[in-house]
């Protein structure tokens, strides 16, 4: 149980173009989602915390604007990065917290190449 | 936002030998937790210690966790080729809901 899926796995895109990643919770109901961002080398920075059926709260550096969080249903999340330029490449990885229960479960992660 | 520091921040031994990380953090926790990541993969949990516990074992790991020194410390025995991976340490906060907050990492190199 307590399995967590991104989608896609990896993307490569342009520069300018969006993306959208999904993180949905197969067998867990999820009020809260949360992003992070793993660039080479580095650790995972947490970007935004994501709750069902209202706005996303984003860490502190992070533009808002530039990456959309919905959290639409109790099961999927969506990160979406807006014109998206070769410093976003990154691994971008989600967790979910089921609700009401404990612990946090992370997805496998989608790998973004912004060429 | 980072927890602190994790050291070393790479470490190369031979198998059988033992490795030990060590994590630092800089607020209260609810527990501390260590994970895994192979070479551009996702992350494999390891271990969960909570904040009125000060060790724990798992098969060939061990935690010990001091609150008074916001510390804790990884210790994998008789180390495998396998066990190549970066390890991070991550604390949740005494807030309920909270993220996840992960330390810099050590990157251990096991070889044969």
């Amino acid at each position: 149980g307590a399995v967590v899926s991104q989608h896609p796995s990896w993307v490569i895109c342009k520069s300018g173009t969006s993306v959208k990643i999904e993180c949905r919770s197969l067998d867990f109901q999820a009020t809260t989602m949360f992003w992070y961002r793993q660039f080479p080398k580095q650790s995972l920075m947490l970007m935004a915390t994501s709750n069902e059926g209202s706005k996303a709260t984003y860490e502190q550096g992070v533009e808002k604007d530039k990456f959309l969080i919905n959290h639409a249903s109790l099961t999927l999340s969506t990160l979406t990065v807006t014109s998206a330029h070769p410093e976003d490449s990154s691994f971008y990885i989600c967790s979910a917290r089921p609700t009401g229960g404990l612990g946090q479960y992370f997805g496998p992660g989608t790998r973004l190449t912004v060429l | 936002s980072q927890q602190g520091e994790e050291d070393p921040q790479a470490l190369s031994i031979q198998e059988g030998e033992n490795a030990t990380m060590n994590c630092s953090y800089k607020t209260s926790i609810n527990n501390l937790q260590w994970y895994r990541q192979n070479s551009g993969r996702g992350l494999v949990h390891l271990i969960l210690i909570r904040s009125n516990e000060r060790e724990k074992h798992s098969g060939r790991l061990r935690v010990t966790l001091d609150t008074s020194k916001k510390s804790s410390s990884l210790l994998i025995t008789a180390s495998r080729a396998a066990d190549t991976a970066s390890y991070f340490c991550a604390t949740e906060g005494n807030q309920a809901g909270t993220a996840l907050i992960f330390g810099k990492g050590t990157t251990l190199s096991v070889s044969s």
